[in-house]
C-alpha cells in the first residue's frame, strides 16, 4: 500500500527547542517537498529535493533545515531560529521534479508552547 | 505578492446543484494548473488538473475551465454532494525545473443536504 507517511500527527515543543518532523514515502518518487500551511493561507514551499543528497530552498526556508540521505526519507528540522513555528506541515512527493502532480502526506500539526 | 488568488473564502451550495470555485492568477508563464481538495487535519488530495494549452478538462463530476486571457480558472462540481464539503485549493506550476507549486488561499465549500 503505497503512500506518504508523516509522524507524529500532533507535536508539541517548548520554545527554543529544535524539532524534527519525519516524512517517508514508498512510492519510489524522486522529488520530495515540504510545505507549511497557516490558517486562511495557502501552502507555502519550505524546501524541496529533486534527488538524493540534493535539496533547494523554497520561499520560506529561514529557520528550517532538511536532509535527503535516502530516496524514501526527507526529514524537516524546525530550528529555534524559526520565529513563528506553530503551523501545519505537509510533506509531498512527485515522480520527478518536472512531474506536474504532487501527492501529499497527512501532515503534522506542530505547536510550540 | 499573491500570484494565485482565491477571492472567495467560502461557498455554500445545496446538494444536487452546481458548485463553482474560482481562482485568479497573475503570472502568464504558469504552464499547469491543479485543484486539490483538503479535509481538516489531513493532507490535500489531487483532484483535477489542466495544461495551459487547453481550456477545459473534465473528470466525472469535476470540470476545470481555463481562461488564459483573463488569467482565470474555475472548478465546476455537478451535481454537488455533501461529501464534497472540504477546502479546495487551486495551484499553479511556476516552472518545470523546480516543480514548485504556488497555491491559492483556499475556498471552503459546504454542500448542504
Amino acid at each position: 500500500d503505497g503512500g506518504i507517511t508523516q509522524s507524529p500527527k500532533y507535536l508539541f515543543r517548548k520554545e527554543g527547542q529544535n524539532v524534527t518532523l519525519s516524512c517517508e514515502q514508498n512510492l519510489n518518487h524522486d522529488a520530495m517537498y515540504w510545505y507549511r500551511q497557516d490558517p486562511g493561507q495557502g501552502l507555502r514551499l519550505i524546501y524541496y529535493s529533486q534527488i538524493v543528497n540534493d535539496f533547494q530552498k523554497g520561499d520560506i526556508a529561514e529557520g528550517y533545515s532538511v536532509s535527503r540521505e535516502k530516496k524514501e526519507s526527507f526529514p524537516l528540522t524546525v530550528t529555534s531560529a524559526q520565529k513563528n513555528p506553530t503551523a501545519f506541515y505537509l510533506c509531498a512527493s512527485s515522480i520527478g521534479i518536472s512531474h506536474k502532480v504532487q501527492f501529499f502526506g497527512p501532515g503534522t500539526r506542530l505547536t510550540v508552547l | 505578492d499573491q500570484q494565485v488568488k482565491q477571492n472567495s473564502p467560502s461557498l455554500s451550495v445545496q446538494e444536487g446543484r452546481i458548485s463553482i470555485l474560482n481562482c485568479d492568477y497573475t503570472n502568464s508563464m504558469f504552464d499547469y494548473f491543479l485543484w486539490y481538495k483538503k479535509y481538516p487535519a489531513e493532507g490535500p488530495t489531487f483532484l483535477i488538473s489542466i495544461s495551459s494549452i487547453k481550456d477545459k478538462n473534465e473528470d466525472g463530476r469535476f470540470t476545470v475551465f481555463l481562461n488564459k486571457s483573463a488569467k482565470h480558472l474555475s472548478l465546476h462540481i455537478v451535481p454537488s454532494q455533501p461529501g464534497d464539503s472540504a477546502v479546495y485549493f487551486c495551484a499553479a506550476r511556476g516552472s518545470s525545473n523546480t516543480g514548485k507549486l504556488i497555491f491559492g488561499q483556499g475556498t471552503t465549500l459546504q454542500v448542504k443536504p
